[in-house]
């Protein structure tokens, strides 16, 4: 079976510090691979996507980057932290074809002081 | 532009009632719609789906209605039980989206009271 994995649970960051979530996908290859945030109250917003290796699609410009190193791997990355970056970021995946579900990690609590 | 809306940010019922969650989309181009349960400090979890060629999906409790013509879907939880008390998000994506994109709603908040 498939599980997904997305570590830390929560982080705690000052203003300008640098950021990195990680998340890998087990049992499936060649997953699509995306990154959510939930600000507070709020939706799920697509932050970033990828379907393979090397390959991300941006949905909104930002203070954040994410890279794809290895096929079940996809991180999130930002240099320098803003206060506006807090949120609960998730991480999915899904096979890469129509009709598709998306699975969804843990998630990652982050509080930017 | 909020593609996909759920008008109602919260829904009380009774226990072993019936629970109506809505939600409505503006892009034509959506064929496949899917509802997903969330707990807090949790992500969420797909419930269940509905290709636009269906008016209609059942599993267990749970039902999915579709009406293409108003642009409107709906979740059905019959009888609803306190565990059901989560926030439910609707989700559409269009058949050929590059990497199958799903666009959410702002999600509704049910609370199911024993």
């Amino acid at each position: 079976s498939q599980t997904i994995h997305q570590w830390p649970a929560t982080l705690v960051q000052p203003v300008g510090s640098p950021l990195s979530l990680e998340c890998t996908v087990e049992g499936t290859s060649n997953p699509n691979l995306y990154w959510y945030r939930q600000a507070a109250g709020r939706g799920l917003q697509l932050l970033f996507y990828s379907v393979g290796i090397g390959q991300i699609s941006s949905e909104v410009p930002q203070n954040l980057s994410a890279s794809r190193p290895q096929d079940r791997q996809f991180i999130l990355s930002s240099k320098k932290l803003l206060l506006s970056d807090s949120g609960f970021y998730l991480c999915a995946w899904s096979r890469g074809v129509a009709k598709n579900i998306q699975y969804f990690g843990a998630g990652t609590r982050l509080s930017v002081l | 532009d909020q593609q996909v809306k759920q008008n109602s940010p919260s829904l009380s019922v009774q226990e072993g009632r019936i629970s109506i969650l809505n939600c409505d989309y503006t892009n034509s181009m959506f064929d496949y719609f899917l509802w997903y349960k969330k707990y807090p400090a949790e992500g969420p979890t797909f419930l269940i789906s509905i290709s636009s060629i269906k008016d209609k999906n059942e599993d267990g409790r749970f039902t999915v209605f579709l009406n293409k013509s108003a642009k409107h879907l709906s979740l059905h939880i019959v009888p609803s039980q306190p565990g059901d008390s989560a926030v439910y998000f609707c989700a559409a994506s269009a058949l050929g989206t590059s990497g199958s994109r799903l666009t959410f709603g702002e999600g509704t908040q049910l609370t199911v009271n024993p």
